[in-house]
């Protein structure tokens, strides 16, 4: 089965310090794997995608990902945080034989401290 | 910039009653989805939708959900006899490609309360 695990149900940075938000994966075959961002009362944001190519994948708000296939991770990062980061992150990814079917992990919600 | 929008914001309902969600994706976009998010628990993905008919659904979807797509612009969730575990914040997403490579624009979603 297909899904995706976000080990921390929140983490805590200072402003300005370097931040990663954890995902790993389970899929069979090559992933689709995504990040979304959810602010108080709205809906999922785009951040950035992985679909084949360079493992460092760079996205919106200074945000980047890296793609690790031998340790089936997908890490979100971002080298200085800044208070408005703070949100909830959500990984996701598409099911491999099922190509519009995704699933979510279970959300990080990221607190950035002044 | 193009958004997709959901009415209402927030529906409650009796136990047992039928209740519409409704979206309007942003118009160029293909594909379609709706998801709910339990308070406090992941985003769970219900259903895909795709040249008018359902594309992929998951195990909750079962035969009290449907969706439609009556005009060029709306795309509903219809819940035919609600419960009380329907509860929850629903998302419709929409995507301009294909085979889930695209990413998603999310609504600003519709919290139903069923007492």
């Amino acid at each position: 089965a297909q899904s995706v695990a976000q080990p921390e149900d929140q983490v805590n940075v200072a402003e300005g310090n370097p931040l990663t938000v954890k995902c790993t994966y389970s899929v069979s075959g090559n992933p689709y794997l995504f990040w979304y961002v959810q602010y108080p009362n709205r809906g999922l944001q785009f951040l950035l995608k992985y679909i084949t190519g360079d493992n460092l994948v760079k996205g919106s708000y200074g945000f980047e990902a890296e793609f690790n296939k031998s340790q089936t991770s997908f890490h979100l990062k971002k080298p200085s945080a800044l208070v408005s980061d703070s949100a909830l992150y959500f990984c996701a990814v598409r099911d491999f034989d099922n190509f519009n079917k995704f699933y979510f992990g279970s959300g990080t919600k990221l607190n950035v401290k002044p | 910039e193009p958004e997709v929008t959901q009415t209402p914001s927030h529906q409650v309902t009796q136990m047992g009653q039928e209740v519409i969600l409704r979206c309007v994706p942003i118009s160029n976009h293909l594909y379609f989805y709706w998801y709910r998010q339990i308070l406090g628990q992941k985003v769970e993905f219900l259903v895909s939708f795709y040249n008018n008919e359902i594309s992929e659904k998951s195990e909750i979807f079962d035969d009290q959900f449907s969706v439609e797509r009556p005009d060029g612009s709306n795309f509903t969730l219809k819940i035919r006899s609600t419960k009380l575990e329907d509860s929850a914040m629903y998302f419709c997403a929409s995507s301009g490609g294909a085979r889930g490579s695209y990413e998603q624009y999310f609504g600003p979603g519709t919290r139903l309360t069923v007492t």
